[in-house]
C-alpha cells in the first residue's frame, strides 16, 4: 500500500530535549516536505526537499533542521525544542506533476 | 508561488451542489491549481487539480476562468461527510515551496 509514515504519532517532551520526527514514503517520490499546523490555521511549510541531498527552506524554518540522505526518508529534527513548536506536523511526498500524499500527522507537545 | 484567497466559511445543504471559490490573481503560466481537503486533523486529502482546462473526476469538478485568476471547486451532491476544510493552492508542476493558506470551512447541513 502506498503510504507516508510518520513516527511518533504523539509526543510530549520538555524544552531543550532534542527530538526527531521520522517520515518515510514507499512510492519512490523525489519530493518531500514538512508542514506544521496550529489551531484554526492552515498548513505552513517548514522545509522541503526536491531530491536526495537537496533541501530548502519553506515559510517557517526557524528552529528546525532536516536531512535527505535517502530518497525514502526525510526526518525533521528539533535540536532544542521550545513551547512555541507545540503543533501538529505533517509530512508529504510527491513525484513531478502529481499531487502530494500526506502522512497521518504527528502531534507534538513541548512543555 | 502565487498566493490564494478563499472565503473562511461556507454552508451547503445536503444533496445540493457546493461551489467553493478561490482567487489566485498572481498565478503564473506554469502553475497548477490544486484542491485538497482536511477532515478534522487528518492529513490533507487530494481532490483535483488543473492548469487551464476544466477538470472532472469522481470526487469533484474544477472550473478555471479563462484568465486563470480564479477557480471554483464543485462538489455536485454534497453529503455530510464532505464537511471539511478545503484548501486551494497553486504550484509549479514540480512542487517546491508550497503555501496552503487557511482554507474554507465547508459545513454540509442536513
Amino acid at each position: 500500500e502506498a503510504q507516508v509514515t510518520q513516527n511518533p504519532r504523539y509526543l510530549i517532551t520538555v524544552t531543550g530535549k532534542k527530538l526527531t520526527v521520522t517520515c518515510s514514503q514507499n512510492m519512490n517520490h523525489e519530493y518531500m516536505s514538512w508542514y506544521r499546523q496550529d489551531p484554526g490555521l492552515g498548513l505552513r511549510q517548514i522545509y522541503y526537499s526536491m531530491n536526495v541531498e537537496v533541501t530548502d527552506k519553506g515559510d517557517v524554518p526557524e528552529g528546525y533542521k532536516v536531512s535527505r540522505k535517502e530518497k525514502r526518508n526525510f526526518p525533521l529534527i528539533l535540536e532544542s525544542p521550545s513551547p512555541n513548536q507545540t503543533s501538529l506536523y505533517f509530512c508529504a511526498s510527491s513525484s513531478r506533476g502529481e499531487p502530494q500524499h500526506f502522512g497521518d500527522g504527528t502531534r507534538l507537545s513541548i512543555l | 508561488d502565487a498566493k490564494t484567497t478563499q472565503p473562511p466559511s461556507m454552508d451547503c445543504a445536503e444533496g445540493r451542489a457546493a461551489n467553493l471559490p478561490c482567487n489566485h490573481s498572481t498565478i503564473s503560466g506554469n502553475e497548477y491549481v490544486y484542491w485538497y481537503r482536511q477532515i478534522h486533523s487528518q492529513g490533507p486529502q487530494y481532490i483535483i487539480h488543473g492548469l487551464k482546462n476544466n477538470e472532472t473526476n469522481e470526487m469533484a469538478s474544477l472550473i478555471i476562468t479563462e484568465d486563470r485568476k480564479s477557480s471554483t471547486l464543485i462538489l455536485p451532491h454534497a453529503t455530510l461527510r464532505d464537511t471539511a476544510v478545503y484548501y486551494c493552492i497553486v504550484l509549479r508542476d514540480y512542487a517546491g515551496k508550497s503555501t496552503f493558506g487557511d482554507g474554507t470551512t465547508l459545513t454540509v447541513k442536513p
